[in-house]
Order: structure tokens, then sequence, then C-alpha cells
């Protein structure tokens, strides 16, 4: 079945760090690709998508680049802020599987001042 | 602009009691889940609804059931509980197109079963 994997966390970074955090993923057909955030308490919200291959989605500074052929969709961004502390989830979603949304494990950040 | 709002926020339970999660959302999504969210786990989807009247199992859809009556609710019933189902709950939404467009969150329920 479909599925998606994430680099395990926690990352800890400082200001104004380069970030990334890999996700590759599994999946029957063609599948749309997402980056939710999660702030503390609170629950997901999308942080960018992309629905096809070679299509980047950007936010907020935040950007991943959709790899059919490596069936990677890394979140990267060049200078992370404080603020940017946070869990972050890949998700996939598929045709062939029911367009049900599947998420990774989850990356949590910390970005020290 | 409500959202997708999820009731209540934090409840306890003993072990074999039942209870119902609410969850309803006011943007005429006909695609609603409910998923739950364990340490080093991500989110879990355990049952998903594609329209009123439709429900299907997700990965983890033992010990809870649903209903889809309405397009606005998508309640989630914990038939037995069990420690096991300690758990944060999140319910979600799309609109056109299901899953392959934004889901919206609500704010989670964390519940305990002692």
């Amino acid at each position: 079945g479909d599925s998606v994997t994430q680099m395990e966390g926690p990352v800890t970074l400082s200001e104004e760090a380069f970030l990334t955090i890999n996700c590759t993923y599994t999946a029957t057909g063609y599948p749309s690709l997402f980056w939710y955030v999660q702030y503390p308490g609170e629950g997901l919200q999308l942080l960018l998508k992309a629905t096809k291959a070679d299509d980047k989605g950007s936010n907020k500074g935040f950007e991943a680049t959709y790899r059919k052929e490596t069936t990677s969709f890394h979140l990267e961004k060049g200078s992370v802020q404080v603020s940017d502390s946070a869990v972050y989830f890949c998700a996939l979603s598929d045709r062939g599987g029911g367009f049900k949304t599947i998420f990774g494990a989850g990356t949590r950040l910390f970005v020290k001042a | 602009n409500a959202g997708v709002t999820q009731t209540p926020k934090f409840q306890v339970l003993k072990t074999g009691q039942s209870m119902t999660l609410q969850c309803a959302q006011d943007m005429n999504h006909e695609y609603m889940s409910w998923y739950r969210q364990d340490p080093g786990m991500g989110l879990r989807l355990i049952h998903y609804s594609v329209g009123a009247g439709i429900t299907d199992q997700g990965e983890v859809p033992n010990g809870y059931n649903v209903s889809r009556s309405t397009t606005e609710d998508f309640p989630l019933r914990l038939l037995s509980a069990a420690p096991s189902q300690t758990s944060v709950y999140f319910c979600a939404s799309s609109g056109p197109g299901g899953g392959n467009t934004e889901a919206f969150f609500g704010q989670g329920t964390r519940l305990t079963v002692v």
C-alpha cells in the first residue's frame, strides 16, 4: 500500500540555519504530495503542496519539489526562524487509494535563538 | 468562519466506557476523516467518508464506529474504551477532489483511557 517515510527528529537548528527535512513515498499511482505543519496544541495546517511531477510547492519561505524519479518531496528553507519550531508532516493522497491522505511520522523541529 | 470544530477538547474515560467524539464542518465538504495521532507514528486513518451516507474503514478501525447522516457532521464512537485508545484524535475535511485537495483539521481531542 501507499506509504510515506520522513526523517526522524527532532531536528535542532540555530536561527538563520538552512533546513532540509527528507521525505520519500511509495504509491501505486500518481499521488499529490503535501507538507503540513503542526504548532503546539493545534491541529495540522497545510504548508505547501504539489500535484504532479516536477511541480514546486512554496509558502512562507519553505519549498519542496515533487521528484518522481526519486519518489521524494524534501522540505527546505533557506533561513529558519524561532517561529518555525513545530512538527512537520509529509503526506500523500492517491487516486488509487481512494484519495485517502497518508501521513509520515512527523519531524519535530526546534529552532534556537 | 469556524472551519472544522471538534468537541470535547479533553476527555478522560474509564476502561469499558463508551463515548462519542463530535466533528462538524461548515465548508460543505464532501470528504471527512478521523485520525489518531500517537508519538512517533504520525497520523493514522481510522475511518473516512466521501459523502453523506457513505463511510469506509481506514488503517486502524477496530474499536471505533462512524456514521455520516449529514454533510456537516461526522461523529466517532468508541464502543468500549481501552487504554490502547489513549491518543489525540483529529477530524479533517476536504473539498472537491477529496484527499487530493487541502485537508482542514480540527483542533483535536485529547483522550485518556484509564
